[in-house]
């Protein structure tokens, strides 16, 4: 059964690069899009953007300007940086694996603070 | 964008009655030639990660139980909880995944008891 593990610092001063990992265990990171989903405390769902095993990418027009994500297939592991945050990128941050456009299987999730 | 807006935000559903939730997009997600709904719907607990039960509309995700069902086309859908349980006491939301990207999500519907 595939398993995905968000890893990565709790606090990101404002301004700064919130960077996290997310491992994939349990099956290869090949042939499938792997996404970040984010949900600030008490809201809904943000699609933040995916990566795909060979390195293709496609982000939220939202975030565009602030996200890269990119994938290490030696590792199994994804990754996102989103740059300058601010209070409003305080969230959970969720790793997904899309199916045909659902997501059946999910990280625990990590939430990020974005504080001084 | 498509925009993707849930019916009622809050819900609330004695134990064993009959749960309804609206899900109504901003443009179809129906796709014609393969006459598919790209719609699915997730359940979320608190403190966990969305757990899939439904895709194409229609289709449960494996080891979901019977008593969840989705229904409906182009914009307007339905997830429906047959005999609600105490365990089913969650947000739902259902996701979009028609066309080009960003897939967004409704904002989420509250079951309580």
């Amino acid at each position: 059964q595939v398993q995905l593990q968000e890893s990565g610092p709790g606090l990101v001063k404002p301004s700064e690069t919130l960077s996290l990992t997310c491992t994939v265990s349990g099956g290869s990171i090949s042939n499938y899009y792997w996404t970040w989903i984010r949900q600030p405390p008490g809201k809904g769902l943000e699609w933040i953007g995916y990566v795909y095993y060979t390195g293709a990418t496609d982000y939220n027009p939202s975030l565009k300007s602030r996200v890269t994500i990119s994938v290490d297939t030696s590792k199994n592991q994804f990754s996102l940086k989103l740059n300058s945050v601010t209070a409003a990128d305080t969230a959970v941050y969720y790793c997904a694996r899309e199916g045909n456009g659902w997501y059946n299987h999910w990280g625990q999730g990590t939430l990020v603070t974005v504080s001084s | 964008d498509i925009v993707m807006t849930q019916s009622p935000d809050t819900l609330a559903v004695s134990l064993g009655e009959r749960a309804t939730i609206n899900c109504k997009s901003s443009q179809t997600v129906l796709h014609s030639s393969s006459n598919r709904n790209f719609l699915a719907w997730y359940q979320q607990k608190p403190g966990q990660p969305p757990k899939l039960l439904i895709y194409w509309a229609s289709t449960r995700e494996s080891g979901v139980p019977d008593r969840f069902s989705g229904s409906g086309s182009g914009t307007d859908f339905t997830l429906t909880i047959s005999s609600l349980q105490a365990e089913d006491v969650a947000v739902y939301y259902c996701q979009q995944y028609y066309g080009s990207r960003p897939w967004t999500f409704g904002q989420g519907t509250k079951v309580e008891i």
